[in-house]
C-alpha cells in the first residue's frame, strides 16, 4: 500500500534560516504530490502541488518543492523562515491508479521558528 | 464567498451517545471526504463520496456513518460503536480529479466526556 514518510515530527529553525521539510513516498509509479499547511485549530490549506511537467514547483508564501523521482522524494523548502511560517506541514499523495482520488497523508511536521 | 463550513467547531459527547457533524460546501464539488486527525498521526480517511447518494468506506470507517442526499452536504455521524472518538474531524471537497486540490473546512473538535 502507498505510504508517505515525513522525517522529523518537529523541526526548529531560526528566523531567516533555511526551512527544509522532508517527504518521501513509497510507490514505484510516482503519485500526484501535495504539501498542505495547518495553523492551530484550523483546516488545511494547499501550499503547492506537483502533477506533471517541471519538477520544481513554487507555491504560496515563498515555499517551493522539488519532485525527485530517483529519490521518491518531494521535499519542501523556503530560503528564509518567517515567524508566521510556524505551523504544521503535511505531505500528501494521490495515487494515479486510485479512482477514489483520495489523499494519503504523512504524519506531519511541526515547524517552530525561533526569533 | 465559496467554501466549506463545518459545525459545530467544538462538540462534547457523553459516552454511548451518537453525534452528527455537519459539513456543507458551496463550491459545486462532486467529491467530499471526511478525515480524522489525531496528534502525530496525520489525517486518516473515514468515508468519501464521489456523487450524490453514493459513498465508500475509507481506512477507518468502523463506528462512523455518513449520508449524501444533497451535493452540498455530507454529514458524519459518530456512533457509540466508535471506541475512541475524541479527535479533530476535517471535511474536504474536490471537483473529482486526481490533480485537483482538496479544499478543507475549519474542522470540528469532538471530545468524549
Amino acid at each position: 500500500a502507498q505510504s508517505v514518510t515525513q522525517l522529523g515530527s518537529h523541526v526548529s529553525v531560526s528566523e531567516g534560516a533555511l526551512v527544509l521539510l522532508r517527504c518521501n513516498y513509497s510507490s514505484s509509479v510516482p503519485p500526484y504530490l501535495f504539501w498542505y499547511v495547518q495553523y492551530p485549530n484550523q483546516g488545511l490549506q494547499l501550499l503547492l502541488k506537483y502533477t506533471t511537467g517541471a519538477t520544481l514547483v513554487k507555491g504560496i508564501n515563498g515555499f517551493e518543492a522539488e519532485f525527485k523521482k530517483s529519490e521518491t522524494s518531494f521535499h519542501l523548502t523556503k530560503p528564509s523562515a518567517h515567524m508566521s511560517d510556524a505551523a504544521e506541514y503535511f505531505c500528501a499523495v494521490s495515487p494515479r491508479m486510485d479512482s477514489s482520488y483520495k489523499l494519503i497523508f504523512g504524519s506531519g511536521t511541526r515547524l517552530l521558528v525561533r526569533p | 464567498d465559496g467554501g466549506i463550513t463545518q459545525s459545530p467547531k467544538y462538540l462534547f459527547r457523553k459516552e454511548g451517545q451518537n453525534v452528527t457533524l455537519s459539513c456543507e460546501q458551496n463550491l459545486n464539488h462532486d467529491a467530499m471526504y471526511w478525515y480524522r486527525q489525531d496528534p502525530g498521526q496525520g489525517l486518516r480517511l473515514i468515508y468519501y463520496s464521489q456523487i450524490v447518494n453514493d459513498f465508500q468506506k475509507g481506512d477507518i470507517a468502523e463506528g462512523y456513518s455518513v449520508s449524501r442526499e444533497k451535493k452540498e452536504s455530507f454529514p458524519l455521524t459518530v456512533t457509540s460503536a466508535q471506541k475512541n472518538p475524541t479527535a479533530f474531524y476535517l471535511c474536504a471537497s474536490t471537483i473529482g480529479l486526481h490533480t485537483d486540490t482538496q479544499y478543507f473546512g475549519p474542522g470540528t473538535r469532538l471530545t468524549v466526556l
